[in-house]
C-alpha cells in the first residue's frame, strides 16, 4: 500500500537551531516527493520536491531535503530556524494510480522558539 | 498574479442543513481540486477536475456531496445534507496541467464549516 509517514506530531526548536521534519514513504518504484507548509489561517503552500538527481534538493525560505532511497525517507530541513518557520508540515507522495494523486502525511507542527 | 480564491473562509450550519463553497481557480490553470482537510489529518482529495471534465472522485461521497466547474474556470462545492462528520477546512487548489505530476498546486486560504 502507498502511505507516507510523519512520525512527530510536534517538533519544538530554538531560533538560530538546525530543524529536522520527518517523512518516511512507502511506494514502489521511484518517487516523487513533496513538502509543503500551512501557516495558521492559510492554504498549504508548495515548498520543493524530488522527482530525480541530486538528493539534496532545495526550495523556498532556505528549506532543502534529503532523499534517502535505502531508508525509504525524505526529510526536511533548514540550517538557522526562524520563529517565522512556525507553521505545519506537510510531506506528500505521488500515489500510483492512474491520475497520480498526492498522498499525503497527517502533518507535523513545528514551533520554533525564541 | 491572483491566487485561488474561495468563499465563504468560515461556516457555522446545523446538522442536516445544507451548504455550498466557491473556488475560482488562477487563470490559466485547468485541473481544479477539491480537498478536505480534517484538524490532525492530511488532505483528503475529493475531487478532480480537467477542465470542466471528472477526473477522479473515488473519494467524493456522492450520497451527499456535489461538485461542479460547468465552464472550465470557477467551481462550487456542495453538501447536503451536512453531518457533523463533515466538520473540516475545505481546500480549492489549482494547477497547471500535469500538476500531479509537479507536484506544485496552488491552494486556496480553505473554508472552514462547522456542523453542529
Amino acid at each position: 500500500a502507498q502511505s507516507v509517514a510523519q512520525p512527530e506530531d510536534q517538533v519544538n526548536v530554538a531560533e538560530g537551531n538546525p530543524l529536522t521534519v520527518k517523512c518516511t514513504y512507502s511506494v514502489s518504484g521511484n518517487p516523487y516527493l513533496f513538502w509543503y507548509v500551512q501557516y495558521p489561517n492559510r492554504g498549504l503552500q508548495f515548498l520543493l520536491k524530488y522527482i530525480t538527481g541530486d538528493n539534496l534538493v532545495k526550495g523556498s525560505y532556505g528549506f532543502e531535503a534529503e532523499f534517502n532511497k535505502s531508508q525509504t525517507s525524505f526529510h526536511l530541513k533548514k540550517p538557522s530556524a526562524l520563529v517565522s518557520d512556525s507553521a505545519l508540515y506537510f510531506c506528500a507522495v505521488r500515489g500510483l494510480d492512474s491520475n497520480y494523486q498526492l498522498i499525503w502525511g497527517a502533518g507535523t507542527k513545528l514551533i520554533i522558539k525564541p | 498574479e491572483a491566487g485561488v480564491a474561495q468563499s465563504p473562509r468560515y461556516k457555522i450550519i446545523e446538522k442536516r442543513q445544507s451548504v455550498a463553497f466557491w473556488c475560482n481557480p488562477i487563470s490559466g490553470h485547468a485541473t481544479l481540486y477539491w480537498y478536505q482537510q480534517i484538524l490532525g489529518q492530511g488532505p483528503k482529495l475529493l475531487i478532480q477536475f480537467q477542465n470542466n471534465g471528472v477526473v477522479d472522485d473515488s473519494q467524493l461521497p456522492k450520497d451527499r456531496f456535489s461538485a461542479e466547474r460547468l465552464k472550465g474556470v470557477d467551481s462550487t462545492l456542495k453538501i447536503q445534507p451536512a453531518k457533523l462528520e463533515d466538520s473540516a477546512v475545505y481546500l480549492c487548489a489549482s494547477s497547471l496541467v500535469g500538476g500531479q505530476n509537479t507536484g506544485e498546486l496552488f491552494f486556496g486560504e480553505g473554508s472552514r464549516l462547522t456542523v453542529l
